[in-house]
């Protein structure tokens, strides 16, 4: 049975940059066919596909976020880490890492990051 | 982007009844070449992350009850719920994977 679970900073300051790491445990995402995922939901409920990192570990980003992200792997912890750059208030929500390409069959329980000075 | 609207916003249904949730997306989710809708619904309770119930548009998830169903091809998808239960009390969303990937804004289940 696979777990993920997010770790990081609950609060960034706008310009910054937020990072959270998902660690995986039940499940190698070195030998792992599956891909590790990044989604956020926003206030409210509307939810958006941040992008995902690939057994090749070459990563896919959402296009709309493409020029801010960075989603990257440490095979040897087993965990996958994602990095957005110059933060705004529009960037607090919950982000979720999840496993998955097309679907995502798994889940963290999410953590809530907030932009505020 | 390919945009997903679902209707309604929110819904409220007695117990044992049906419930219908409706996805039209903006463009075709319909991959000709493997004839495969690009589609999938979630289940989201409250304080929890999203739970995959359907893909292919009509697969149910290893686990899911059978009185959850997904229908519907091309840009119009139908989630139905059978003999509602109180634990189906949730957030229902589509979400398309043809094109970058896309999510409904979610309609709310609610017991009448």
């Amino acid at each position: 049975q696979v777990q993920l679970q997010e770790s990081g900073p609950g609060l960034v300051k706008p310009s910054q940059t937020l990072s959270l790491t998902c660690s995986v445990s039940g499940d190698s995402i070195s030998s792992s066919t599956y891909y590790w995922t990044w989604v956020r939901q926003y206030p409210g409920t509307g939810l958006e596909w941040i992008g995902y990192t690939r057994k090749n570990g070459v990563p896919f980003y959402n296009p709309s976020l493409k020029s801010r992200v960075t989603i990257s792997r440490d095979m040897s912890k087993n965990h996958f880490s994602l990095q957005l750059t110059s933060v705004t208030a529009a960037d607090t929500a919950v982000y979720f890492c999840a496993r998955g390409e097309l679907w995502w069959d798994s889940w963290g329980q999410g953590t809530l990051v907030t932009v505020s000075s | 982007d390919i945009e997903m609207t679902q209707s309604p916003d929110s819904l409220a249904v007695s117990l044992g009844e049906r419930a219908t949730i409706n996805c039209k997306s903006s463009q075709s989710v319909l991959y000709n070449s493997d004839n495969k809708n690009y589609l999938a619904w979630y289940q989201q309770k409250s304080g929890q992350p999203p739970k995959l119930l359907i893909y292919w548009a009509s697969t149910r998830e290893s686990g899911v009850p059978d009185r959850f169903s997904g229908s519907g091809s091309g840009t119009d998808f139908t989630l139905t719920i059978n003999s509602l239960q109180a634990e189906d009390v949730a957030v229902y969303y589509c979400q398309q994977y043809y094109k970058s990937r896309t999510f409904g804004q979610g309609t709310k289940v609610e017991i009448k």
